[in-house]
């Protein structure tokens, strides 16, 4: 199985900071076709996940400029600029490239 | 916009088979790229991923699971589901059905349902 890894696991943060977290692949990430299959996601507490970054760096519909996602191979990063009130939660990185199993990292609870 | 509600018992006696439907509105279950899928997620803890289906009904598995796992998909009545047979207190989790592109595999989560495994 792919092992992810997230750091920091906690990430105290100030209104209008910027969030930095970093998820590592035990395997490069690139598949065949190029593309590296990297997903971030966000949980707010009682809520389900929802996706903001899709192939490592692009955004989904509706995700603020504020998040941007890059990396490729086996390193990747989550940017939240300009942090709000909304921002607080769980993000979770995700690898789709190599499976079964799709894997996840533990988690960085944003506060 | 496709959308996810899931239905299904949110207590399961041990030993028993926990069965989920999740079913898909606002669009068709074999559209052509796409991947249903069956996570969970432990109290307090992270994600875990189950299982996805094709539409065709080609199903894979978390080798974590042991062949506990059954996957399945009905074009019929635009759903699909989860039999997650001989449940222990292990079990007890939120369990989310999900959408996506095959390459991607995850784009929308279901609301999730707590299932707990208790006598």
């Amino acid at each position: 199985d792919v092992v992810m890894t997230q750091s920091p696991l906690s990430l105290p943060v100030t209104l209008g900071q910027t969030a930095s977290i970093s998820c590592w692949s035990s395997q490069s990430l690139v598949y065949s076709d190029g593309n590296s299959y990297l997903n971030w996601f966000h949980q707010r507490p009682g809520q389900s996940p929802r996706r903001l970054i899709y192939r490592s760096s692009n955004r989904d519909s509706g995700v603020p400029e504020r998040f941007s996602g890059s990396g490729s191979g086996t390193n990747f990063t989550l940017e939240i600029s300009r942090v709000e009130a909304a921002d607080v939660g769980v993000y979770y990185c995700m690898q789709a490239t190599h499976w079964p199993p799709v894997t996840f990292g533990q988690g960085t609870r944003l506060e | 916009q496709v959308q996810l509600q899931q239905s299904g018992p949110s207590l399961v006696q041990p030993s028993q088979t926990l069965s989920l439907t999740c079913i898909v509105s606002g669009g068709s279950i074999s559209s052509g790229d796409s991947l249903w899928t069956w996570l969970r997620q432990h109290p307090g803890k992270g994600l875990e991923w189950v299982g996805h289906t094709f539409p065709s009904g080609d199903a894979h598995y978390n080798p974590s699971l042991q062949g506990r796992v059954a996957i399945s998909v009905d074009t019929s009545k635009n759903h699909f589901s989860l039999n997650l047979y001989s449940v222990t207190a292990a079990d007890t989790a939120i369990y989310y059905c999900a959408k996506g592109p095959t390459g991607d595999k995850i784009d929308y989560w279901g609301q999730g349902t707590l299932v707990t495994v208790s006598s």
